[in-house]
């Protein structure tokens, strides 16, 4: 079974532009959430989607923004990209509530 | 909220020597899973254990075994024979109950194994 694939791997960006990450969850799991990595401040969660629904969503400013497709695959766009958006951006799917989050690899996102 | 800690940035231990990881956690919820992942140098954060506040067992699977202590909110991770291939960042991390059944996990800031040949 394929795990949980992100693309692509590593994005350059400048500041001002818009950025969107994708993310293919393993087969038949519906729930997936988004992370950023960062050396300051961690792992910090973005939000969740399942169903097509936004289930919850972290302490991100508007920029950060996701949709789920009816296929399960999700995306993140990140709008007026910042410095400080430079990060590890994770992606995990689950097959329901009580089971474990698995990662994709991420994308290396750097803005100069 | 739900907070957790590890208190040690690094470790470094000789091959196959057991090794073990300290993880605590806050929360006020009755029921709340714990997990630890592996993240080597490449990013990846890979699955290794999860610990169900009801179990009544501490998991184990193969080498990794978790030490749960419920009265001191305690998950620690114990690998035993190490390995150099164990060398990485592992997080102890924690689901946050919230409405719906959403998945959202808080990380603990992790600590990097280092297993010297």
């Amino acid at each position: 079974k394929a795990g949980v694939t992100q693309t692509p791997r590593y994005l350059i960006k400048t500041r001002g532009q818009q950025v969107t990450l994708s993310c293919s969850p393993i087969s038949g799991h519906r729930s997936v959430s988004w992370y950023q990595q960062t050396p300051g401040q961690g792992l910090q969660f973005l939000f969740e989607y399942f169903s097509e629904t936004q289930r919850n969503k972290g302490n991100f400013p508007g920029r950060f923004s996701g949709r789920q497709f009816s296929n399960s695959r999700s995306e993140m766009n990140v709008s007026t990209l910042e410095l400080g958006d430079s990060a590890l951006y994770l992606c995990a799917s689950s097959l329901h509530q009580d089971s474990p989050l698995h990662f994709g690899n991420g994308t290396r996102l750097t803005v100069t | 909220a739900q907070k957790i800690t590890q208190t040690q940035p690094g470790m470094f231990v000789q091959e196959k020597e057991a090794v073990t990881l300290d993880c605590t956690y806050d929360t006020s919820d009755p029921s709340y899973g714990l997990f630890w992942y592996k993240q080597p140098s490449s990013g990846e954060m890979i699955f290794l254990i999860y610990q169900g506040s009801y179990d009544q067992q501490n998991a184990t699977e193969g080498r990794y075994s978790l030490n749960f202590q419920k009265a001191r909110k305690s998950a620690n991770l114990v690998i035993s024979a190490s390995q150099l291939g164990d060398s990485a960042m592992y997080f102890c991390a924690m689901r946050e109950e919230t409405f719906q059944g959403a998945q959202k996990l808080v990380f603990g800031q992790g600590t990097r194994l280092t297993i010297n040949p």
